[in-house]
Parts: structure tokens; sequence; C-alpha cells
């Protein structure tokens, strides 16, 4: 069966301070991976979708940015965080073809 | 107008009745259509998701299509405190609504 992992579970982080979330999935290839947001009472944000290494979308432009170094991790980073970048971060993946989302336990991310 | 629009609630119903919760979208050409529940404090999970009009059925769960007035809706009969969460409406995959919050009255 296929698990997704999240590290770290949480995170306290000075404004300025550089950011990297890792996300890992096992039990499948080539996955879809995305990264969302989800700051307080407001819905899941879309940031970055993958269908492949290297191949990234952005759908918010902003001062984050995403890697995928290996077929099943996906990377989550800042080189400045902001106040505004506080907020419960969630990587996901789906089979090729689908549009269904399985998400990862989440990574809480408060910038201080 | 967003993309996905979910009234907030809370929606309190008691033990045993049925809940039901509403999703509105703006994108005519979606096809496919997607309920999660959030318990406080963790990740979203898939319960539900329907690409054709009319009703889908999955034990206590039913999702509703309705494409030509561009709503879908999940009811759960039987409603129990454990489904007490958010329940979040999708889109195309990724665009979600902001969520209802659903709390069962034992």
């Amino acid at each position: 069966s296929q698990t997704i992992h999240q590290w770290p579970a949480t995170l306290v982080q000075p404004v300025g301070s550089p950011l990297s979330l890792e996300c890992t999935v096992e039990g499948t290839s080539n996955p879809n991976l995305y990264w969302y947001r989800q700051a307080a009472g407001r819905g899941l944000q879309l940031l970055f979708y993958s269908v492949g290494i290297g191949q990234i979308s952005s759908e918010v432009p902003q001062n984050l940015s995403a890697s995928r170094p290996q077929d099943r991790q996906f990377i989550l980073s800042s080189k400045k965080l902001l106040l505004s970048d506080s907020g419960f971060y969630l990587c996901a993946w789906n089979p090729g073809g689908g549009y269904e989302q399985y998400f990862g336990p989440g990574t809480r991310l408060t910038v201080t | 107008q967003k993309e996905v629009e979910q009234n907030s609630g809370p929606l309190s119903v008691p033990e045993g009745a049925i809940a039901s919760l509403n999703c509105t979208y703006s994108d005519r050409g979606s096809q496919s259509f997607f309920w999660y529940r959030q318990y406080s404090g963790k990740s979203p999970e898939l319960i539900m998701f329907i690409y054709s009009n009319g009703d889908k059925e999955d034990g206590r769960f039913t999702a509703q299509l309705n494409k030509a007035s561009q709503y879908v809706s999940l009811l759960i009969r039987d409603s129990q405190p454990s489904d007490s969460a958010t329940y979040l409406c999708a889109v195309r995959g990724f665009y979600f609504g902001t969520g209802t919050s659903l709390t069962v009255i034992p």
C-alpha cells in the first residue's frame, strides 16, 4: 500500500529565515505530487504540483519554491520566510491520470 | 467570484439525523468533484468522488451532483458523533472550498 510522509511535523521559524519541508511517497512510482497551504480560517490553496522529476508548476507566485529531485520526493523551500507564510502545509499525491488527492500528515509552520 | 463556495457553518445535527452539506462551483466545464473530511488538526481524507449527474452512494454517504445548477452535495445518513469534522468540497481536483464544520450532537 502507498504511504506519504512529511517532516517536520511542526516548525517555528523567525521572519527572514529559510525553509525546507520534505515529502516522500512510498509504494508507488511516477506519482503526481502537490503542495498545499491551509491558513487559519481559509481553504486549501494549491501552491505547486509536479507530474515528474524536475517538472514543477506553480499556481501562486510568491516567495516559495518547490523541487522534485527524485521520483517520490517533493521539497518546498523558501529563502526568506514572511509572517504570512504561517499555516498548515500539506503534501498530497495521486496516481497519474487521476484528480483525487491523498494527503500526508502535514507540517504546521509558525513564522514569528 | 470564488471557484468553489461552501457554507462555513457550523452545522449541528442530532445523532442519527441526516446531515446535508452543499457546495457550488463557478466553472461550468468542471467534470470531477470530491468530498474530503478533515478532523481538527489533521489532514484531509478523501471520502467520495463523483463525476456524473445524479447520486452516488457509499455506505452512509451519498454524493449528489447537478451540473446544470452547478452544485454538489454530500448527505450523511444516521450521523454519528465521529462524523463531527470539517467537510471540504473540491472541484477539478485542486480547487477547494473553505469547508463546512459539522457537529453531531449525541
